[in-house]
């Protein structure tokens, strides 16, 4: 299974918003409704920010968003703060019933 | 509150085999399986592998299908993933997180997740 295709970094100014893609195949993304999004800042432990392609758990600020359309999942954060300065990586379930992450991309808040 | 406190650092040398334990507390241990997840150093995320709470049933990535083995204790909260025949390109820090839903037949996201184990291989 080879890994979900992100862009290796972007980057924005508090305030704006970003989106970062998640393109994948028709045996991953385009599957199902199983994708699901990880923020890590450096040295620390990932953290489930969206799943189920636009579900966000409990205590995720509701600036973070999800979207699908086909192969390609997104990730859309508004009202970018500082604090939103991390990696983040794409994950999809499989049809091989396994997870798949993407890359990562490297979020710099300007 | 949900805590996984992993095993510490271990250092191998090529062709050993590593177990890195998780113990767990504050939920229903039996209620919620796990994922095991490796980031080599500067790398990303791979997922390695999810075990079945409920049944034991495991699913692994191809790749590591052959020399990783992922097992639970429910008599003492613990998860554990030993891998065999370790390369130098095994050398990574390990996580274990567990599902966001229970009783789940398939792997879910992880929502918990454990502060990391560091395993260098190297002669």
């Amino acid at each position: 299974q080879s890994a979900l295709t992100q862009p290796a970094s972007v980057s924005g100014s508090p305030g704006q918003s970003i989106t970062i893609s998640c393109t994948g195949t028709s045996s991953d993304v385009g599957a199902n409704n199983y994708v699901s999004w990880y923020q890590q800042h450096p040295g620390k432990v990932p953290k489930l920010m969206i799943y189920d392609v636009n579900y966000r758990p409990s205590g995720v600020s509701d600036r973070f968003s999800g979207s699908k359309s086909g192969n390609t999942a997104s990730l859309t954060i508004s009202g970018l703060q500082a604090e939103d300065e991390a990696d983040y990586y794409c994950s999809s379930f499989t049809s091989s019933s396994s997870w798949v992450f993407g890359g990562g991309t490297k979020l710099t808040v300007l | 509150q949900v805590q996984l406190v992993q095993s510490g650092a271990e250092m191998k040398k090529p062709g050993a085999s590593v177990k890195v334990s998780c113990k767990t507390s504050g939920y229903t241990f039996a209620s919620y399986g796990f994922t095991w997840v490796r980031q080599a150093p500067g790398q990303g995320l791979e997922w390695m592998g999810w075990i079945n709470i409920d049944s034991g049933h495991t699913i692994y990535v191809q790749s590591l299908q052959d020399r990783v083995i992922m097992t639970t204790d429910t008599s003492t909260n613990t998860a554990y993933m030993e891998l065999r025949s370790l390369r130098s390109d095994d050398t990574a820090v390990y996580y274990c997180a567990r599902d966001l839903l229970p009783h789940h037949g398939t792997p879910p996201p992880m929502i918990y997740w454990g502060q990391g184990t560091l395993v260098t291989v190297s002669s």
